[in-house]
């Protein structure tokens, strides 16, 4: 069946570091592909999105490239602030789908210090 | 626009009990899905709702049920807690356009005494 495969961390990094977070995926056919963040006492917030291959999904600085050949979605900053601590989830839904539902990764804790 | 509202937030139950959260979903969406989220299993899909009608369903016991009205909102229910049934448990709205893109409450966290 669909899963979602990413690093757990937790992922320690200083201000402005450069941030990776694995993600790999099996699913048949094409899924589209999600980061999800969620910070201390808060529901999920979609960070960004790609729906096929090659598809570069941007928000907040934040970047994925949905990689067919190599099934994953990594989610890459440059520079991270204080303010990205946060546990980012990877998902995916099947591609076609109009059902609402997402097989996510088990999450990957990243706390930035000072 | 407002967004998904869940309630309670917070609530504590002890064994054996039966717990009914509620979630609104955002004006206009009729896709409702609920997500329990633990530390050891993760977040894990429950049921989706969709014009009242139940169209997927995770690999939950029968304990967990749900409805949806004919306003969207949507109930969850559990039945004869049990002290692993502690968990936020999360309910997320869809619209009917673009990639399943799931707009999520801020959940309902359940502690079983």
């Amino acid at each position: 069946g669909d899963s979602v495969t990413q690093m757990e961390g937790p992922v320690t990094l200083s201000e402005e570091a450069f941030l990776t977070i694995n993600c790999t995926y099996t699913a048949t056919g094409y899924p589209s592909l999600f980061w999800y963040v969620q910070y201390p006492g808060e529901g999920l917030q979609l960070l960004l999105k790609a729906t096929k291959a090659d598809d570069k999904g941007s928000n907040k600085g934040f970047e994925a490239t949905y990689r067919k050949e190599t099934t994953s979605f990594h989610l890459e900053k440059g520079s991270v602030q204080v303010s990205d601590s946060a546990v980012y989830f990877c998902a995916l839904s099947e591609r076609g789908s109009t059902l609402g539902r997402l097989y996510f990764g088990r999450g990957t804790q990243l706390t930035v210090w000072p | 626009k407002a967004g998904v509202t869940q309630t309670p937030r917070y609530l504590i139950k002890t064994r054996g009990q039966q717990v009914t959260l509620s979630c609104s979903p955002i004006s206009g969406h009729r896709s409702v899905s609920w997500y329990q989220q633990t530390p050891g299993q993760g977040l894990q899909f429950l049921f989706e709702y969709f014009s009242e009608t139940q169209r997927n369903k995770g690999n939950f016991p029968g304990r967990f049920s749900g409805r949806q009205f004919s306003n969207s909102r949507s109930e969850m229910n559990v039945s004869t807690l049990e002290l692993g049934d502690s968990a936020l448990y999360l309910c997320a709205s869809k619209g009917v356009a673009g990639a399943n893109v799931l707009t999520f409450g801020a959940g309902s966290r359940l502690t079983v005494l």
